[in-house]
């Protein structure tokens, strides 16, 4: 059965750099997209990027250009999403899902707190 | 960049009731359209894709239908599992851009 399984909570301060991981399995981990999404408390979805493994294409939100970047381990089918200059209002729960078109298969969520 | 914008923001009904969700999207995204249904503390869930087609293992309550701008999600008889929040998704792909609406929290009456 596919599973995305993405690394633990995290606690940073301001001005530091967070890199979530997603581990993929039961599917051809290539053959897919990978979207990265989050969620501020309270708030809704938040579409931060989009990484293709097959060929490493990546778009990224305006938003966050410059700041994120979307990595892949073809070898581990895993995903990284590493953001910088973290800033408080980048708490948030951070989603990784299988997509290629919709995301059809999503991770746990990991949270990413940002505090002084 | 395509904004969407979902109404109503918050929604209240009946166990069995219709309830219907609208999308409009800022310009033609043809049918590059998804609904998902979160609740609280899980991943979202996807419902609809591509404007009208059932993910497999949903209800077929579930529906979605529209093509160009406007666009409709629609629970037929609404059941108590229904209660979460609703969202809207499109997609450009080329390249591979989304965008959310902002949401629509689905309460039972």
């Amino acid at each position: 059965q596919v599973q995305l399984v993405q690394s633990g909570a995290e606690m940073k301060k301001p001005g530091a750099s967070v890199k979530v991981s997603c581990t993929a399995s039961g599917y051809t981990f290539t053959s897919y997209g990978i979207s990265w999404v989050r969620q501020a408390p309270g708030q809704g979805l938040e579409w931060m990027g989009w990484f293709n493994p097959s060929n490493e294409n990546t778009n990224y939100a305006q938003k966050f250009q410059g700041r994120v970047t979307m990595t892949t381990d073809t070898s581990t089918s895993t995903a990284y999403m590493e953001l910088r200059s973290l800033r408080s209002d980048d708490t948030a729960v951070y989603y990784c899902a299988r997509a290629t078109g919709a995301g059809d298969y999503w991770g746990q969520g990991t949270l990413v707190t940002v505090s002084s | 960049d395509i904004q969407m914008t979902q109404s109503p923001s918050s929604l209240s009904a009946s166990v069995g009731d219709r309830v219907t969700i609208t999308c409009q999207a800022s310009q033609d995204i043809s049918n590059y359209l998804n609904w998902y249904q979160q609740k609280p503390g899980k991943a979202p869930k996807l419902l609809i894709y591509d404007a009208s087609n059932l993910e497999t293992g949903v209800p077929s309550r579930f529906s979605g239908s529209g093509s160009g701008t406007d666009f409709t999600f629609t629970i037929t008889s609404l059941q108590p599992e229904d209660i979460a929040t609703y969202y809207c998704q499109q997609y450009d792909h080329v390249p591979m851009l989304y965008t959310f609406g902002q949401g629509t929290k689905l309460e039972i009456k």
